[in-house]
């Protein structure tokens, strides 16, 4: 089974100042690696996702995130955030090549202030 | 049009009643998905269809019916619920069940409250 830990309930940050959200994961088999973001009143959106290759991996809006295996995480930064960026991210993973269930962490609620 | 659509936005319903969530899916995609949002929780999977058969059932409890008429629409048939299952429930589309990765496009949910 596989389990995600975001260690940050909310992160508060000023605007333009850059942004790490942590994620960690614990899995007994190979994982693919998604970051979603929740806007108020809003569906969850896909920022980004790691599959396999390059382990940096870039996303929407000017997110991204690198995956490291050894420390089993994957971590969220954005060197420079906007107002905009004001929502809640969700970090989850699923057993590669097989069934998709997504199991999700907790979430991380990012407040932007300027 | 949003690629997934849920209605209604905001339900509010007593003990007794009997209610559906609707879900329909623009995007071709083959499976669907039931997702439960409590605050403070992580999300929690709660039913998946591909191509109109239910592949999982998370242990929910029988209050909860899905119905999959087709693979672009999800309905969710709710009847005498408790409190405890005020929550915002979001429904999910994916082109197959995540083999090679391919990522939920979520619906805006529909935020229930249990009088």
């Amino acid at each position: 089974a596989q389990s995600v830990t975001q260690l940050d309930s909310q992160v508060p940050v000023f605007e333009e100042a850059p942004v790490e959200l942590r994620c960690n994961y614990s899995s007994s088999v190979s994982v693919y690696l998604f970051w979603y973001v929740q806007y108020p009143n809003q569906g969850l959106q896909l920022l980004l996702k790691y599959l396999s290759g390059s382990t940096l991996v870039k996303g929407i809006n000017g997110f991204e995130a690198e995956f490291n295996k050894s420390q089993t995480s994957f971590h969220l930064r954005k060197p420079s955030v906007h107002i905009s960026d004001t929502a809640e991210y969700f970090c989850a993973v699923t057993p590669r090549g097989g069934f998709q269930k997504l199991v999700f962490g907790t979430g991380t609620r990012l407040l932007v202030s300027p | 049009e949003t690629g997934v659509t849920q209605t209604p936005r905001h339900l509010v319903m007593g003990m007794t009643n009997k209610k559906s969530l609707k879900c329909e899916q623009h995007l071709g995609h083959n499976a669907m998905y039931w997702y439960k949002q409590s605050a403070k929780k992580p999300l929690e999977l709660m039913f998946v269809y591909n191509f109109k058969e239910q592949t999982e059932n998370n242990s929910v409890p029988s209050r909860f019916s899905p119905e999959c008429p087709n693979s672009s629409h999800l309905f969710l048939h709710l009847h005498t619920l408790q409190p405890e299952d005020s929550a915002l429930y979001l429904c999910a589309s994916s082109q197959d069940l995540g083999q090679k990765g391919s990522p939920l496009h979520f619906g805006n949910g529909t935020r229930l409250t249990v009088t």
